[in-house]
């Protein structure tokens, strides 16, 4: 079936502008992740959403950062005023309760690059 | 000093030769332990996972756990140009909880 699926694959914008950036999770996937990967640099959890509770928003590095989720599809995650450190990598992660959390499934990412 | 601690790299081998692969950890409250392979531009595949210390075998991948060490690896046999990705290591503390990643290790396998 259909893998998780991300959206654009590559964003560049101005420093100061606002970007969404879009997760399409495998269907009946209850949980989704996103993380941030910097050039050379391992995975960086940024905000976990599984089911209806509340996200777990622990790895935000700022108020600039937020994201959304409905009920257990499409997810979005929204850079506000972006700064030139935003510049990374930025994946979405999906994974099915029933198989257990471990086996998250990661999308290709969105490469973005703050001008 | 970092959660998760791994070798960048990058290593270069010969192919058919076998690999290892490793990573130290602080947390003692870490229970799954996993690897991903990544190829250039794309996203982490999961390749083996572990739960609490043992080993795994899977075709030509071997994981080991080492609790009491902090101490998790991964062998490759007979690697293969294929093979040539970055490997990065990642745990959990379980229960739907974020993977912490190490940051990964540039593997090159020269036919």
């Amino acid at each position: 079936g259909a893998g998780v699926s991300q959206s654009p694959s590559n964003k560049v914008t101005e420093k100061g502008k606002d970007v969404e950036l879009r997760c399409d999770p495998i269907s009946g996937h209850t949980a989704l992740y996103w993380y941030r990967q910097r050039l050379g640099q391992g995975l960086e959890f940024l905000i976990y959403f599984q089911g209806n509770s509340a996200p777990d928003k622990s790895g935000l590095p700022s108020d600039r950062f937020s994201a959304e989720r409905t009920g257990e599809s499409v997810s979005t995650l929204t850079i506000q005023r972006t700064q030139q450190e935003d510049s990374a990598v930025y994946l979405c992660a999906s994974s099915s309760w029933g198989q257990g959390s471990y086996e998250q499934y990661f999308g290709p990412g969105t490469r973005l690059t703050v001008t | 000093q970092k959660e998760v601690e791994q070798d960048p790299g990058p290593l270069s081998v010969p192919e058919g030769a076998i690999v290892s692969l490793n990573c130290t950890y602080s947390n003692s409250a870490f229970q799954y332990f996993m690897w991903y392979r990544q190829y250039s531009r794309k996203g982490p595949e999961l390749l083996m996972y572990t739960y609490s210390s043992g080993n795994k075998e899977d075709g030509r991948f071997t994981a080991q756990v080492d609790k009491s060490s902090k101490y998790i690896s991964l062998f490759i046999r007979d690697s293969q140009p294929s093979d040539s990705a970055t490997y990065l290591c990642a745990m959990s503390k379980g229960g739907g909880n974020k993977l912490v990643f190490g940051a990964g290790t540039i593997l090159r396998v020269k036919s």
